[in-house]
């Protein structure tokens, strides 16, 4: 069974650039997450969609990311302009969500390390 | 405040002995989840283990075992008979509410031939 698939792996920009990536979740999982994570640190949530709605984008700096699932499949997550700040690896995970409400095991992608100069 | 905390920056140990990865939490929710994941430095986080708050037993996957110790609110994660590798970063989580995972800082495991 195929895993999390993220792309590009690698980005790297000049700043105030715009930037997105790219992430396809497991086969039947209707909930997609993307998370930060700055170097040192664990990741930190930005948003979670369940199906086509994003349930929890607290965390999202709306000014300049944005994120779509337009389908309620594969997800886009873009920064523009980007900033120096914005360098870290940018992480997908999906799980399912059953019907009893339950949360099960989120499964991550390997990542996109994003360098902004 | 900090929901999870792993106090360990960095472990050595030597292959094939054991190591014990501490992980503490904070919740008021009766119902939660407790993850383990390995993220080696290729980037990817590996889900390991996983204990639910009302669980009785520890739970156990291979050679992962996870110390569930409630009344204090630790999840320590065991790996029995360590090999070159396991040297990767180590996560604890917390998923509370049913939703969200909330993550410490990390343990980096490094293992000795």
């Amino acid at each position: 069974e195929a895993g999390v698939v993220q792309s590009p792996r690698y980005k790297i920009i000049e700043k105030k650039q715009p930037v997105a990536f790219w992430c396809n979740p497991i086969s039947g999982h209707n909930t997609l997450y993307w998370y930060l994570q700055n170097l040192g640190q664990g990741p930190e949530l930005l948003i979670r969609y369940e199906n086509e709605e994003a349930v929890d984008d607290s965390q999202l700096p709306k000014d300049r990311f944005s994120a779509e699932r337009l389908k309620g499949v594969d997800s886009t997550l873009k920064i523009q302009p980007a900033e120096l700040g914005d360098s870290a690896v940018y992480l997908c995970a999906s799980s399912l969500l059953t019907s009893g409400g339950i949360q099960e095991t989120q499964y991550f992608g390997p990542g996109t390390r994003l360098l902004v100069l | 405040a900090q929901k999870i905390t792993q106090t360990q920056p960095g472990m050595f140990v030597q292959e094939k002995e054991a190591v014990t990865l501490d992980c503490t939490y904070d919740t008021s929710d009766p119902s939660y989840g407790l993850f383990w994941y390995k993220q080696p430095s290729s980037g990817e986080m590996i889900f390991l283990i996983y204990q639910g708050s009302y669980d009785q037993q520890n739970a156990t996957e291979g050679r992962y075992s996870l110390n569930f110790q409630k009344a204090r609110k630790s999840a320590n994660l065991v790996i029995s008979a360590s090999q070159l590798g396991d040297s990767a970063m180590y996560f604890c989580a917390m998923r509370e509410g049913g939703q969200k995972l909330v993550f410490g800082q990390g343990t980096r495991l490094t293992i000795n031939p």
